[in-house]
């Protein structure tokens, strides 16, 4: 089955504790992409990458890292969370950029204390 | 004034009515997208647009490139249509890399 996977789907932190959310497709997909969705503002991009490699910014990248060494992985990493950064994340993918049809995982609801 | 404006923010609808969710946005795109988000947070892609239009069911996309308009019909609606219906533009000269998307439609569907 075509799926994106994301873990952990809820968690609770506390201010300066690093924490990676991870993201795993099985599609071969070239693209893969984060989000935030936060209330009143809707989603919003953190990083995308186009390729094993290839990584860049996406309109709300402060606070947030990306790697993309295998194909299939594209973990968000939050070297040092803050409450602001309490939101709902999704991860998603397409075939080769964000003009094929999209793939989210179900989500990551992140609170920071 | 956002890039991507959907209309209505909310609306509620009985379980049989024709229902029109618009999308407006202000950059020229490559695609456009409409994505299902239901109560539990999911979200699923609906339809992806370059042009014309597309049928899926009793879900209808279209797309007017000219006027920068996009709308998504639902025929015959029921309850489990009930969901947050979200537009999204990838726009040109971003290499397909970049989304900006709408806040979202919350329909509301009445038995």
């Amino acid at each position: 089955e075509a799926q994106v996977t994301q873990n952990p789907r809820y968690l609770i932190t506390v201010t300066g504790k690093k924490l990676t959310v991870t993201c795993s497709q099985n599609m071969n997909h070239e693209y893969m992409s984060w989000y935030r969705q936060d209330p009143g503002l809707g989603l919003r991009q953190i990083y995308y990458s186009m390729n094993v490699e290839v990584t860049d910014k996406g309109d709300v990248p402060e606070g947030y890292k990306v790697s993309r060494k295998e194909k299939r992985n594209f973990p968000l990493i939050l070297e040092s969370p803050s409450p602001n950064q309490t939101s709902l994340y999704f991860c998603a993918s397409s075939g080769r950029t964000a003009t094929g049809e999209l793939f989210f995982g179900e989500g990551s609801r992140l609170t920071v204390l | 004034k956002n890039e991507v404006e959907q209309s209505p923010q909310n609306l509620t609808a009985q379980e049989g009515e024709f229902i029109t969710i618009n999308c407006s946005y202000s950059v020229g795109i490559s695609a456009l997208h409409w994505l299902q988000q239901h109560p539990g947070g999911g979200i699923v892609s609906l339809f992806m647009l370059s042009s014309g239009k597309k049928k899926h069911g009793r879900l209808i996309a279209t797309i007017n490139i000219q006027e920068k308009h996009s709308s998504l019909h639902i025929t015959a609606s029921h309850p489990r249509d009930s969901a947050v219906y979200i537009c999204a533009v990838s726009p040109w000269g971003t290499s397909g890399s970049r989304l900006t998307f709408g806040e979202g439609t919350q329909l509301t569907v009445n038995p």
